[in-house]
């Protein structure tokens, strides 16, 4: 079946770069996703990765995709303290379906 | 990016009613919605999904004659949780799809029932 993990937790200081990991299993997987969730809110979409692309950027983010893996990292550049939330890796695998979520990665930016 | 509302944010309510969550697209036609619950840090769990004009299709584990969902229009779709218990309290999301193929998520309904 379809499963999506990732790492529960990361702290980093302000300034640094973040990298929050994700290993997803269904190789038939067509697009993946990165979403942020503040305390209290929905999801908030930030970027998403064709399954034929390596890497794609976009601003401080940079998303890098290894198929062969399934590994999935989101690279967040000058993290900053407004970046801390929960971050979720999700993957989809046909069109239309519904997207299949990771647990999320708690991000806590120190200044 | 398209726009997904839900109403209400947060509800209270006592053991034994129901409560209607509405969900939607406020600039798009969402030909497909998907609803979702999170427990406190935890991820998002599919409940169901729903296309307009037809029945909604229920994942595995979820009552379908509890968590009642409606899908008339390509901008309204409804859930609701009959006869709430405690254990119903959770955070409700819920997503449209449109043309597009991308997927828009609502702000989340706050469910408790006391």
């Amino acid at each position: 079946g379809e499963d999506v993990e990732q790492s529960l937790f990361l702290s980093v200081r302000e300034g640094d770069s973040s990298v929050i990991n994700c290993t997803y299993t269904d190789s038939s997987s067509t697009y993946l996703y990165w979403y942020k969730q503040e305390p209290g809110a929905g999801l908030q979409l930030l970027t998403y990765i064709f399954s034929n692309m390596d890497m794609k950027q976009d601003q401080r983010l940079t998303v890098l995709l290894n198929k062969k893996d399934k590994h999935l990292s989101l690279r967040i550049a000058d993290t900053q303290t407004g970046d801390s939330a929960i971050y979720f890796c999700a993957e989809r695998a046909q069109a239309g379906t519904a997207l299949i979520f990771g647990k999320g990665t708690t991000l806590s930016v120190s200044s | 990016g398209a726009v997904v509302s839900q109403h209400p944010s947060w509800v209270i309510c006592k053991s034994g009613t129901s409560v209607k969550i509405e969900c939607r697209s406020l600039d798009f036609q969402a030909t497909t919605m998907f609803w979702y619950r999170q427990f406190p840090k935890q991820s998002l769990m599919l409940m169901a999904t729903s296309n307009e004009g037809s029945k909604a299709t229920y994942e595995q584990g979820v009552e379908k004659d509890k968590f009642l969902i409606n899908h008339a229009s390509l901008t309204l779709s409804t859930l609701t949780v009959t006869s709430a218990h405690p254990e119903d309290s959770s955070f409700y999301i819920c997503s449209g799809r449109g043309d597009t193929d991308t997927q828009y998520f609502g702000p989340g309904t706050r469910l408790t029932v006391l």
